[in-house]
């Protein structure tokens, strides 16, 4: 089993829909959790991160971590053909070594 | 200020020759990190190196080895190169000290394909 599961997709939405992109995990040692955007032949970015459980907002971007379930989540709300790339997450037990999921591939269309 | 910088952008080799990748950290970062993505297999940790160490490295055979240089860039080589090796090759930095995200900032990547 993977220490990460991510879902490939890829998932399709119309312009303006809400998002939901999701990580399972085995390791109940992860404390930080990431969501990186990559765009095609490009290299990943980091876009949000947090710390246990909970919520945090960035603007459309809302990161939710459950630690009893092992889940992660990254929401989009009102999405845009430029949110259009893969989302990759990533976690650590800060051993200066990230665990990535597979990534989700992302294609919104107008 | 300049990104992470990786040459070259793509290569090309066939089956049992080697391959040297390199990578410019972004001025100040002094920790790179290397990983695979191949296909379906999301990001794989290759290589860790911090100050001129290796520090870690990820489940890959000792045909993948690297070094940091004083001015922290790095090289990623890989000897006998089998038809699996074919990925995109990512390089990261880091700024030095401890980070509790490990905030890594990622490089465009090298395209390698392997005949």
């Amino acid at each position: 089993q993977k220490e990460v599961e991510q879902d490939p997709g890829p998932l399709s939405v119309p312009e303006g829909a809400i998002v939901s992109l999701n990580c399972t995990y085995s390791n109940s040692a992860f404390q930080y959790f990431m969501w990186y955007r990559q765009y095609s032949r490009k290299g990943p970015e980091l876009l949000m991160y947090t710390y246990s459980s909970g919520n945090k907002e960035d603007g459309r971007f809302t990161a939710q971590v459950d630690k009893s379930s092992k889940y992660i989540s990254l929401f989009i709300r009102d999405s845009q053909p430029s949110d259009s790339a893969t989302y990759l997450c990533a976690m650590t037990s800060n051993t200066d070594k990230l665990i990535f999921g597979t990534g989700t591939r992302l294609q919104v269309f107008p | 200020e300049a990104g992470v910088t990786q040459s070259p952008t793509h290569l090309i080799k066939t089956r049992g020759q080697q391959a040297t990748l390199r990578c410019s950290p972004i001025s100040g970062h002094t920790s790179v990190y290397w990983y695979q993505q191949a296909l379906g297999l999301g990001l794989q940790f290759l290589l860790w190196y911090d100050e001129g160490e290796e520090r870690n490295r990820g489940n890959f055979p000792p045909r993948f080895s690297g070094r940091q240089f004083p001015n922290y860039s790095s090289e990623l080589n890989v000897n006998a190169l089998e038809l699996e090796d074919s990925a995109l090759y990512l390089c990261a930095s880091k700024l030095p000290g401890p980070s509790r995200y490990n905030e890594q900032f990622f490089g465009p990547g090298t395209r390698l394909t392997v005949l």
